[in-house]
């Protein structure tokens, strides 16, 4: 399977619950992003992992942590969320930043619903 | 504070020619990108500006004018596929991107 994948693609949760979203690239890229998108509003970055090692944490409520066990793999882990957090998640990929043609490859992201 | 603006919604009839304008205002300026993101998909690269001018690629075209902040995504021959919305988004002198609320466009036929 090629470019980015994101599982689940729908995702209910209650406040309490405990749940993960996770973002697969096969494309070899170095660096890796969490993106908040909600309806229209700018994409909010999140998160982002360059070489496995967070470079950006854009003031994120500790209720969400990201992990980066390779340069394959990202995860979000969510845990008593609020309802404002629902919201479409995007992960991405880029070949690395520091550079002006940064072109991201976006997965078709979770649409997270808190109640 | 950084800012882009581009048009919430435009409606334009298949086979037609459509303009949509980006205006920036960002601490510096390290190039302008534009995505297309259908309905429930990932949002896709379509063109990247960092230099004045116009860049043409088959029935798209971005435009950039540096000195006024400002670029257009032009579409043409309109086809009901190009329904979508489109996202501006520019790297600033940090390299980081600016991302515009998106413009959703809806092709009638």
């Amino acid at each position: 399977e090629t470019g980015v994948t994101q599982t689940p693609r729908h995702l209910v949760m209650g406040m309490t619950n405990k749940k993960s979203l996770k973002c697969e690239q096969h494309l070899g890229h170095n660096a890796m992003y969490w993106y908040k998108q909600s309806a229209k509003k700018p994409l909010e970055l999140m998160f982002v992992y360059s070489l496995e090692e967070r470079v950006e944490n854009n003031s994120v409520p500790s209720r969400f942590s990201p992990e980066c066990p390779n340069s394959s793999h990202l995860f979000l882990h969510l845990h008593t969320l609020q309802p404002e957090d629902s919201a479409l998640y995007l992960c991405a990929s880029s070949q690395g930043g520091g550079s002006g043609a940064n072109v991201l490859t976006f997965g078709a992201g979770s649409r997270l619903t808190v109640l | 504070g950084q800012n882009i603006d581009q048009p919430t919604e435009m409606t334009a009839t298949e086979g037609a020619i459509v303009q949509i304008n980006c205006t920036y205002q960002t601490s510096g300026f390290n190039g302008l990108f534009w995505y297309q993101q259908h309905a429930g998909e990932a949002p896709t690269f379509l063109s990247y500006n960092v230099l004045d001018g116009l860049e043409e690629k088959g029935r798209f075209s971005s435009f950039l004018s540096r000195s006024k902040g400002y670029s257009y995504l032009l579409l043409k021959e309109l086809q009901m596929k190009d329904s979508a919305s489109y996202l501006c988004a520019v790297m600033d002198s940090n390299y980081q991107l600016i991302w515009g609320a998106g413009t959703k466009l809806i092709i009638k036929p």
